[in-house]
């Protein structure tokens, strides 16, 4: 069963504009991480975010976790079209890496 | 690349049909975790392999079955094929320091196709 919703399904975002997805979750948790995956291959782990945490950056990524409503925002600032794949985000309720995705976010990044 | 290889990359079966898909972890990891990823899904949790046992398990029957090596690579077992079993399979490692949250590495996945 999937933990989590993300919204928008789908974000079609122009070069240079900044792009926002959001994730709900239901259950407590340790953890929080978004994955990237481009056309169907392997995920790429792009930032983990601690449930005492409720701000992270790496590089363009800025990530939000609000455990209070049970729910995180990646923002990818300055997007470019590589930038253009499925974003998704995973709980981790144990810290044990049993991880529960979400149904991802299609970003397409027109240059 | 994250030094997770599976293979194969793709594979054809028909429904019935038994199928084993293999996962080498990252040099270091002693943890394997198995997820199955159907079209247009977000990855489900499939089963977890820490040091050779088992730990912990998704809500998959018992024909998905796994292994664990001595070196840490892994084994995932499909018996009896269903057509609903078509997905990508995508195995990810990770070394368990415990209690501090571990980052997945995942490998490039296995596309089966059952016909």
């Amino acid at each position: 069963s999937q933990q989590g919703e993300e919204d928008p399904q789908a974000l079609s975002i122009q070069e240079g504009e900044n792009a926002t997805m959001n994730c709900s979750y239901k259950t407590s948790i340790n953890n929080l991480q978004w994955y990237r995956q481009n056309s169907g291959r392997g995920l790429v782990h792009l930032i983990l975010i601690r449930s005492n945490e409720r701000e992270k950056h790496s590089g363009r990524l800025r990530v939000t976790l609000d455990t209070s409503k049970k729910s995180s925002s990646l923002l990818i600032t300055a997007s470019r079209a590589a930038d253009t794949a499925s974003y998704f985000c995973a709980t981790d309720a144990s810290n044990t890496g049993k991880l529960i995705f979400g149904q991802g976010t299609t970003l397409q990044v027109k240059p | 690349e994250t030094g997770v290889t599976q293979s194969p990359t793709h594979l054809i079966k028909t429904r019935g049909q038994q199928v084993t898909l293999r996962c080498s972890s990252q040099s270091g990891h002693n943890t394997v975790s198995w997820y199955q990823q159907a079209l247009g899904q977000g990855p489900q949790f499939i089963f977890q392999y820490y040091r050779e046992e088992e730990n912990g398990r998704g809500n998959f029957p018992p024909r998905f079955s796994g292994l664990q090596f001595p070196n840490y690579s892994s084994e995932l077992n499909v018996n009896a094929l269903e057509l609903d079993d078509s997905a990508l399979y995508l195995c990810a490692s990770s070394s368990q320091a415990g209690g501090l949250g571990e980052t997945q590495y995942f490998g490039p996945g296995t596309r089966l196709l059952v016909l």
